[in-house]
C-alpha cells in the first residue's frame, strides 16, 4: 500500500531564508508525488508534481521539489521565503500502477514565515 | 472559471439529523471524492466516484453515504449526523486522463466546516 510521511509538523523559518518541507513516500513502483498548499479557510491548491523526467520540478509561488529515488524523498524547498508562503503544506502520492486508487496524503507542515 | 462548489461552506447540527452537503464541479470531470481533514490526521478519503453510477468506498465511509446520479454533483449525505463527524469536510475532482487521471492533480473545493452537537 503507498504511505507519505511530513516529519515535521511545524517548520518556522525567517524570511528572505530558504525554506525546506520535507516528504518521504512509500509505494511499490513508480511514484507520482504532488504537492498541495492551503491557506487559512480556503481548500487545497494545487502546487507541483512529478511523473517523470526531470528530478527538479518547479510549481506556483517559485516553489520547487527534488525527488530522490534512492531516498523515496520529494522535499518542498524555495529559496526565498516570503511571509505570505505561510500556509499548511501537504505531500501526496499515487502509485500509477495499482488501478484507481486515489491520491494519499501526509498529515500537513505548518510553515510559519516570520518577518 | 473552472472551480468545485461545496455547500455549506459553515453547518452546526444536532446529532441525528440527516443532512447533505452538496458538491458541484464545472469541469466535466469524470473523478469525484470526498475527503475529511482532523488536525493531525491530514486528510482522509471518505467515499469516491470514477464515474456516473460508480461509487466506491475510501478509507474512512462509516456513517456516510453518496451518490453520483449526474457527473457534476457527488453528494455527501449523513444520514445520523454524530458528534464524530464534527470535522473540515473537502470535495475533489479530476480528468480520468490516458492514464486514468493518475497523472492528475485534483481541484478542491473551498471546504464545509460542520460541527455537529
Amino acid at each position: 500500500a503507498q504511505s507519505v510521511a511530513q516529519p515535521e509538523d511545524q517548520v518556522n523559518v525567517a524570511e528572505g531564508n530558504p525554506l525546506t518541507v520535507k516528504c518521504t513516500y512509500s509505494v511499490s513502483g513508480n511514484p507520482y508525488l504532488f504537492w498541495y498548499v492551503q491557506y487559512p479557510n480556503r481548500g487545497l491548491q494545487f502546487l507541483l508534481k512529478y511523473i517523470t523526467g526531470d528530478n527538479l520540478v518547479k510549481g506556483s509561488y517559485g516553489f520547487e521539489a527534488e525527488f530522490n529515488k534512492s531516498q523515496t524523498s520529494f522535499h518542498l524547498k524555495k529559496p526565498s521565503a516570503l511571509v505570505s508562503d505561510s500556509a499548511l503544506y501537504f505531500c501526496a502520492v499515487r502509485d500509477p500502477n495499482s488501478g484507481n486508487t486515489p491520491l494519499v496524503f501526509g498529515k500537513g507542515t505548518r510553515l510559519s514565515v516570520i518577518a | 472559471e473552472a472551480q468545485v462548489t461545496q455547500n455549506p461552506r459553515y453547518l452546526i447540527t444536532v446529532t441525528g439529523k440527516k443532512l447533505t452537503v452538496t458538491c458541484s464541479q464545472n469541469m466535466n470531470h469524470e473523478y469525484m471524492s470526498w475527503y475529511r481533514q482532523d488536525p493531525g490526521l491530514g486528510l482522509r478519503q471518505i467515499y469516491y466516484s470514477m464515474n456516473v453510477e460508480v461509487t466506491d468506498k475510501g478509507d474512512v465511509p462509516e456513517g456516510y453515504k453518496v451518490s453520483r446520479k449526474e457527473k457534476r454533483n457527488f453528494p455527501l449525505i449523513l444520514e445520523s449526523p454524530s458528534p464524530n463527524q464534527t470535522s473540515l469536510y473537502f470535495c475533489a475532482c479530476s480528468p480520468r486522463g490516458s492514464l486514468g487521471g493518475a497523472n492528475y492533480g485534483y481541484t478542491f473545493g473551498s471546504g464545509t466546516r460542520l460541527t455537529v452537537v
